[in-house]
Parts: structure tokens; sequence; C-alpha cells
């Protein structure tokens, strides 16, 4: 069966220092992954997707980034930190599927920045 | 633009309550509808809905889609505090070779004793 694997639960991380999520897919090859971040209990906004290996399409501008070095690695970044970075971030990823597909998420990372 | 939209956004019910959720949306190439709950971290997948008038059910919970009305309700009866989450509603629409997930804000539903 296919899981998700997402770290660390919880970071708390100072202005300006660089930043490292990781999350990654077992059971599964060449999904579509996703970084989503979501602020005080409301709605997701897509940060970043990627349909493949160095493949990253983002979706607003910021301070993140993100890559794929793996078919079933992704991995959001940021050099420098900022306050508004605060929030509680989820990697998910679909099939390929040309049916519908639902996404199945990984368990968020609580991120403070202070 | 795309958009989702949920109702209410907060709901607070007494234990035993029936509780209707709605998720309106404005996509162009509409491909499917999905519901998700959320407690603490990961949202967790309830339905999906691509055609319209079926209702796919699943214990106290049951959800419909309406096309005609761009909407779908989910549906909660006899309503626990376990039931108290986050309930997210997306679309999935097609955009050239590709599809994405529309998010709605969510509805929070608190059960109370």
């Amino acid at each position: 069966s296919q899981t998700i694997h997402q770290w660390p639960a919880t970071l708390v991380q100072p202005v300006g220092s660089p930043l490292s999520l990781e999350c990654t897919v077992e059971g599964t090859s060449n999904p579509n992954l996703y970084w989503y971040r979501q602020a005080a209990g409301r709605g997701l906004q897509l940060l970043f997707y990627s349909v493949g290996i160095g493949q990253i399409s983002s979706e607003v501008p910021q301070n993140l980034s993100a890559s794929r070095p793996q078919d079933r690695q992704f991995i959001l970044s940021s050099k420098k930190l900022l306050l508004s970075d605060s929030g509680f971030y989820l990697c998910a990823w679909r099939g390929r599927q040309f049916l519908n597909t639902e996404a199945f998420f990984g368990q968020g990372t609580r991120l403070t920045v202070v | 633009e795309d958009k989702v939209v949920q109702s209410p956004l907060s709901l607070v019910v007494h234990e035993g309550d029936t509780v209707t959720l709605n998720c309106s949306y404005e996509v162009t190439n509409f491909r499917s509808l999905l519901w998700y709950k959320q407690e603490k971290k990961a949202p967790t997948f309830l339905f999906m809905l691509t055609s319209s008038g079926i209702e796919k059910k699943s214990g106290r919970l049951s959800s419909i889609l309406d096309k005609k009305e761009l909407s779908s309700i989910l549906n909660i009866t006899a309503t626990q505090t376990g039931d108290s989450a986050i309930y997210l509603c997306a679309v999935e629409a097609s955009a050239g070779n590709n599809r994405k997930l529309i998010w709605g804000l969510g509805t929070s539903l608190a059960v109370n004793p």
C-alpha cells in the first residue's frame, strides 16, 4: 500500500534561517506531488506541484522553493525564513491514472518562525 | 478565475443534530468534487463525486453533487463529538494536460456534548 512520510512534525526557526522540509512517498511510482500551506485551520493554498523529477511548478510568488531530486521525494526549502512563512505545511501525492483520484496527505509540519 | 466557496465557515451544534455543509464552485473543465475531513493534522478523504444526483454514503455521512447548480452538500446525521473537525471541499479541474485541485476555505464544525 502507498504511504507518505513528511517530517519534521513541528519546527521552530528564527527569522533569516534556512528551511528544509522533506516528503517521501512509498508504494507508488511517478506520482504527482504537491506542497500546500494552510493558515490558521483554513483552506489549503497550493504552493508547488511536480509532475516528475526536476519538474516544479510554482503557484504563488513567495520566499520558498521546491525541488524533486528523486521520483518519490519532494523538498520544500527557503534560504531565509520570514515571519510570514509560519504556517502548517502539507505534502500530498496523487496518482497518474486517467480516472479521477483523490489526494493523499502527509501528517503536516507546523512551522513557527520567531 | 476558478473558485470554490464553502458555507457556513463555522458551525456549532449539539450531539444528535443533523448538519448540512455546502460547497459551490465556479471552475472551467470540471472533473470531480472531493470532500475531506481534517481533525488535527492530515486531511482524510471522505468522498469523490463525479456524477450529478448520485448520493455517496458512508455511515452517518452522505454527499451529493448537483452539476446544474454547481454545488455539493455533505450531510452528517446524528452528529457525535468525534465529528468535530474542519470539512474541506476541493474541485478538480483540468487545464490542458494538467489537473488541479481548487480548495475551499473549509467549514469548521464543533459538536458539543
